[in-house]
């Protein structure tokens, strides 16, 4: 069965430090998604990407964050100062259009 | 913005009983409705999905009823067995600016008691 891959599935960082997390989605997908789940809280929408590009994003992504998908399997989220309030569990996902969303098992990040 | 209420928070089922979870959407062009499952340390599972030109759709113990008109949409789960033991999220999305965004419920944690 096909699935998306995320790395690393943990990830200590310090604040104000830099972290990029990554993601393999499905190979014949077409959009790909981050989202956020802080502990024990719903999962949240952060970006969508479509076409080499960012097709929405919410509120959430600010400044900070960066999406890029460098070669044609890596899809890449990028916070450039992490902050306390960024520890979370991020979530990778891909479709082929507006159909089932495939996620990953997510990285948990802790910023210290 | 758009939103989607889910209730209740947290469900206790005896074994063998029927569960049912409910949400409602604010976004009438949404029409596509999935149901995930997520256990714990993991991604959320697809479980199942129904779309807006569908009212009910049933996948063995699992079932889904959408009311486009009241915009509420329920998943049902009989004959629980402790294995259903997760939390299940309801989701709902529609095509905005090339973006399928899934809007999340607030999650449901169910119990199934042996």
């Amino acid at each position: 069965e096909p699935e998306v891959t995320q790395t690393p599935s943990h990830q200590v960082t310090q604040m104000g430090q830099e972290v990029i997390l990554r993601c393999v989605p499905i190979s014949n997908h077409l959009y790909f998604y981050w989202y956020r789940q802080i502990l024990g809280q719903k999962v949240e929408f952060l970006v969508s990407f479509y076409n080499n590009e960012i097709s929405e994003k919410s509120e959430i992504f600010d400044d900070q964050f960066s999406v890029e998908r460098p070669d044609g399997s890596n899809f890449t989220l990028k916070i450039r100062s992490t902050k306390l309030e960024d520890s979370a569990m991020y979530f990778c996902a891909s479709t082929l259009g507006n159909t089932e969303a495939f996620f990953g098992q997510g990285t948990r990040l802790t910023v210290v | 913005g758009e939103n989607v209420e889910q209730h209740p928070s947290t469900l206790s089922v005896q074994e063998g009983d029927s569960a049912v979870i409910k949400c409602t959407y604010s976004d009438s062009a949404s029409n596509y409705f999935p149901w995930y499952k997520q256990e714990l340390g993991k991604g959320p599972q697809l479980i199942i999905d129904i779309r807006s030109n569908v009212g009910e759709k049933k996948d063995q113990r699992i079932a889904v009823t959408l009311n486009k008109t009241a915009k509420h949409f329920s998943l049902h789960i009989t004959e629980t067995q402790p294995e259903d033991s997760a939390v299940y999220f309801c989701a709902a999305s529609g095509r905005q600016d090339s973006s399928y965004k899934l809007i999340f419920g607030s999650g449901t944690r169910l119990l199934v008691r042996p």
